[in-house]
């Protein structure tokens, strides 16, 4: 089955800092990955999203571009702020098999940005 | 536009009960699924409905079913209730494969 790796936490970071989260994957058809972002007591948003090799995704300051050859969807942000602390899934959609329609997770991240 | 509603937020159910919970999707999306998250096992899969059909399932024993009815809104049932069952549960929904799945807020299941 397909499998996310992400970096684990928790990540500490002082408020302007830059912010990188590793994500690699295996995959065994045609994926498509994601990064989600769930705050205190939240459920999940979709924070951005790739579909096609060396798309980048990017919203809020964020950026990720899905890497065919390396397998690997970096989270990146230039500038982190207070109100980024969350915590981060990195996630596969897969259009093959028993992997069709769902979506894997890494077991996420936890980011706390400090002013 | 209103996003995925899940009922109800909290629940506290006792040791061998069963427990419903609900989710609408978006307004015209068909997919649906749902997700179990607990701090040991993370984001696991359960199962996704389209159009009342069940297209796949998760590793998780028959006490967990689910469905969807046809005004696209889905159900999710766990009978027999045991204390791992307590988690958060996430509903889904989607347009399609690639355009990415939206999440609602989750219902909180405390099994005690």
């Amino acid at each position: 089955g397909n499998s996310v790796t992400q970096m684990e936490g928790p990540v500490t970071l002082s408020e302007e800092a830059f912010l990188t989260i590793n994500c690699t994957y295996t995959a065994t058809g045609y994926p498509s990955p994601f990064w989600y972002v769930q705050y205190p007591g939240e459920g999940l948003q979709l924070l951005l999203k790739a579909t096609k090799a060396d798309d980048k995704g990017s919203n809020k300051g964020f950026e990720a571009t899905y890497r065919k050859e390396t397998t690997s969807f970096h989270l990146e942000k230039g500038s982190v702020q207070v109100s980024d602390s969350a915590v981060y899934f990195c996630a596969l959609s897969d259009q093959s098999g028993g992997s069709n329609y769902k979506l894997t997770f890494g077991k996420g991240t936890l980011l706390t940005v400090n002013p | 536009k209103a996003g995925v509603t899940q009922t109800p937020r909290y629940l506290i159910k006792t040791r061998g009960q069963q427990v419903t919970l609900s989710c609408s999707p978006i307004s015209g999306h068909r997919s649906v699924s749902w997700y179990q998250q607990t701090p040991g096992q993370g984001l696991q899969f359960l199962f996704e409905y389209f159009s009342e059909t069940q297209r796949n399932k998760g590793n998780f024993p028959g006490r967990f079913s689910g469905r969807q009815f046809s005004n696209s809104r889905s159900e999710m049932n766990v009978s027999t209730l045991e204390l791992g069952d307590s988690a958060l549960y996430l509903c889904a929904s989607s347009l399609g494969y690639g355009r990415g799945y939206t999440f609602g807020s989750g219902t909180r299941l405390t099994v005690v």
